[in-house]
This record gives structure tokens, C-alpha cells and sequence, in this order.
């Protein structure tokens, strides 16, 4: 089993300053991926950023950066720049290899708003 | 299509009705999910397929829902005898990779609202 844990429901944030938001997950598998996704009000889930458990890097996408720390078993997400378009719910999600685990399982999602 | 395309884009019925909704997944994508999302929560894993298989069915909350997908490629999530608890956007996502690395693409959802 898997599980992904969010504990921040919403954040404020003013605009041009960097946010971070966190997430934690305790999984079974070797091996496995994590996924940051953002909805906003439309309903549409847009893809942001991947990182592998054996990736030796933090992944980077513009101004969306994972901070991997897998001893602790976290996978922040840091938006730098925060722009009034980054205001939107913001899902944490991970995917196994083991069966059960392949299916992408999410956090409960931070709401996110920017300050003008 | 480009996309994921899921209709109806919007469902209302009443208590009781069987509701169909479809999902049309990226051309070549092998893998198909089916997630529920209720107002103000994340997506909840319903059912996923590779191929015409179900691969994992755990996350159907009763024997209400059913799914198939018969061709490997369009599928169907039925609902029979609807409950107002199952008011809620039903979103589909397809993956053309196995592993943990592959990328989901989603839909727009279906909004079923169960008078």
C-alpha cells in the first residue's frame, strides 16, 4: 500500500515571492515515482513535475522545483516567482511497481492562493 | 484526439437511475484509470486497466460500479441504481508507459450530480 499525506490545506502567498508546499509518503516498493499536479478552478489536472526514486537529482521545470529528501521520505514542491496564475489546488501523487501499487495514488491537495 | 475525452461532460439523474459514462483515451495508451473527486478532496483511485484487463478493481466502492473496456482502447464506467453520495466528477487518465515513471493524462471529467 501507499500513501500520501498533505498537511497543509491552504496557503497564502504574496506574489514574486517563492512557496513551498509539502508533502510526505510512505510506500512498500523499492522503487517508485513521484508526481505534482495543480487543478484549478476549471477542473482540468495539469502534469507539473516528475521525480524517480532513483534519480540522484531533484527534478526542476521552470520555476517548479522537487525537494527530494528520501531518508525523510518527503517531496516538496517549491514554486519560485509565485505569479497570480499559480493560484489553484496542488496535488501530491506517487506511483509504484509493485502490484496495487501502479495506479497513482494522491494527497487530499493544498489550496494555494496568490496575494496581488 | 489530442487529449483525453471523457462525455458526458455533465450528468444529472435521479436517485436510483443506471448512469454510463465514457472515456476515450490518447491513441496508443495502453494504461486507463478511472478516479472519483469529490468538492474539495483528491482524485480517489476507482479502477485501473491495461489493456481489455482490469488490473486492479480495488478502489470500486460496491458492486454498484462496474467497468470495461472491451477493445483495449474506449472504456465505460457504469453505475447502476445511483445514490446521492455518488454526486461527484469521475475523472479519467490514460498513460502510455508501465513502470513507475509513467506520466498520466487526464480528462476533463464527467460531473454526475444524483438528484
Amino acid at each position: 500500500a501507499q500513501k500520501i499525506t498533505q498537511t497543509q490545506p491552504g496557503m497564502f502567498v504574496q506574489e514574486k515571492e517563492a512557496v513551498t508546499l509539502d508533502c510526505t509518503y510512505d510506500t512498500s516498493d523499492p522503487s517508485y515515482g513521484l508526481f505534482w499536479y495543480k487543478q484549478p478552478s476549471s477542473g482540468e489536472m495539469i502534469f507539473l513535475i516528475y521525480q524517480g526514486s532513483y534519480d540522484q537529482q531533484n527534478a526542476t521545470e521552470g520555476r517548479y522545483s522537487l525537494n527530494f529528501q528520501k531518508a525523510r521520505k518527503s517531496a516538496n514542491l517549491v514554486i519560485s516567482a509565485s505569479q497570480l496564475g499559480d493560484s489553484a489546488m496542488y496535488f501530491c501523487a506517487m506511483r509504484g511497481t509493485h502490484f496495487g501499487n501502479e495506479k497513482l495514488t494522491f494527497g487530499t491537495g493544498t489550496r494555494l492562493t496568490i496575494i496581488p | 484526439g489530442a487529449g483525453v475525452s471523457q462525455t458526458p461532460s455533465n450528468k444529472v439523474t435521479e436517485k436510483g437511475k443506471y448512469v454510463e459514462l465514457r472515456c476515450d483515451p490518447i491513441s496508443g495508451h495502453t494504461a486507463l484509470y478511472w478516479y472519483r473527486q469529490s468538492l474539495g478532496q483528491g482524485p480517489e483511485f476507482l479502477i485501473y486497466f491495461q489493456g481489455t484487463g482490469a488490473a486492479d478493481d480495488s478502489g470500486l466502492p460496491n458492486d454498484r460500479f462496474f467497468a470495461v473496456r472491451p477493445e483495449g482502447s474506449v472504456s465505460t464506467l457504469k453505475i447502476q441504481r445511483t445514490e446521492r453520495g455518488d454526486s461527484a466528477v469521475y475523472l479519467c487518465a490514460s498513460s502510455a508507459e508501465e513502470g513507475a515513471n509513467g506520466e498520466l493524462f487526464f480528462g476533463e471529467g464527467s460531473r454526475l450530480t444524483v438528484l
